[in-house]
């Protein structure tokens, strides 16, 4: 079955870059959507169709999409931030999430 | 504002069938380009899509679920239910549901509006 991997844990400092990861086999071939999640909380989606922000997304939140890895780009990073994040695409007309990654503000 | 209820049983037998039926307010199932989906969690698996269903009918699902997993979409209520038969400990999770949404073709489709989850136990 198809799958997407990410790294368990990201840190970040407050005003700096964090880069998340998803890999999977020809990822950029299928489009790929990001959620944000805090504790006690359902998912957020943050990004679909690898860079589309929904409507009150902050413009921080950006992806890219090709070959084998997405990457969701979070930019001047703020402590708000600090959640868990997935990545979740189609493989036919199966759902996939990623494995999820802690992205931690220090 | 779309807002979606999951309710069902907070407690379920081991070997029994969960029920779980999800309420849309503020807007209709009956969208051609909208889907609607269960995805549940747990702490050591992540977020994992079980499977989805268009008010049409139409259903597709994990296949490692297929032959225990039956959603159906009931469009005078403006709901859509999953029913999980012979569940064991390793089906307690978190079981959310949401609108899929951006396409009537699932490969451009995302999930954009969650509801609130419903912690399923599977004990004795």
């Amino acid at each position: 079955s198809y799958e997407l991997i990410q790294p368990p844990s990201v840190s970040v400092s407050p005003g700096q870059t964090a880069s998340v990861t998803c890999s999977g086999d020809n990822l950029g071939d299928k489009y790929v959507c990001w959620y944000q999640q805090k504790p006690g909380q359902p998912p957020v989606l943050l990004l679909y169709q690898d860079n589309e922000r929904p409507s009150g997304i902050p413009a921080r939140f950006s992806g890219s999409n090709s070959g084998n890895t997405a990457t969701l780009t979070i930019s001047g990073t703020q402590a708000m931030d600090e959640a868990d994040y997935y990545c979740q695409t189609w493989d036919t007309i199966t759902g996939v999430f990623g494995t999820g990654t802690k992205v931690t503000v220090l | 504002q779309l807002q979606l209820q999951e309710s069902g049983p907070g407690l379920v037998k081991p070997s029994e069938t969960l029920s779980l039926t999800c309420t849309v307010s503020g807007d209709s199932i009956s969208v051609n380009t909208y889907h609607w989906g269960w995805i549940r969690q747990t702490p050591g698996r992540g977020l994992e899509w079980i499977g989805s269903v268009h008010y049409t009918g139409t259903t597709y699902y994990k296949s490692s679920l297929k032959s225990r997993l039956t959603m159906s979409a009931d469009t005078s209520k403006n709901q859509f239910s999953l029913r999980l038969t012979s569940l064991t400990a390793a089906d307690t999770a978190v079981f959310y549901c949401a609108r899929q949404s951006g396409s009537y073709l699932v490969s451009e489709s995302y999930f954009d509006y969650w509801g609130q989850g419903i912690l399923v136990t599977v004990s004795s």
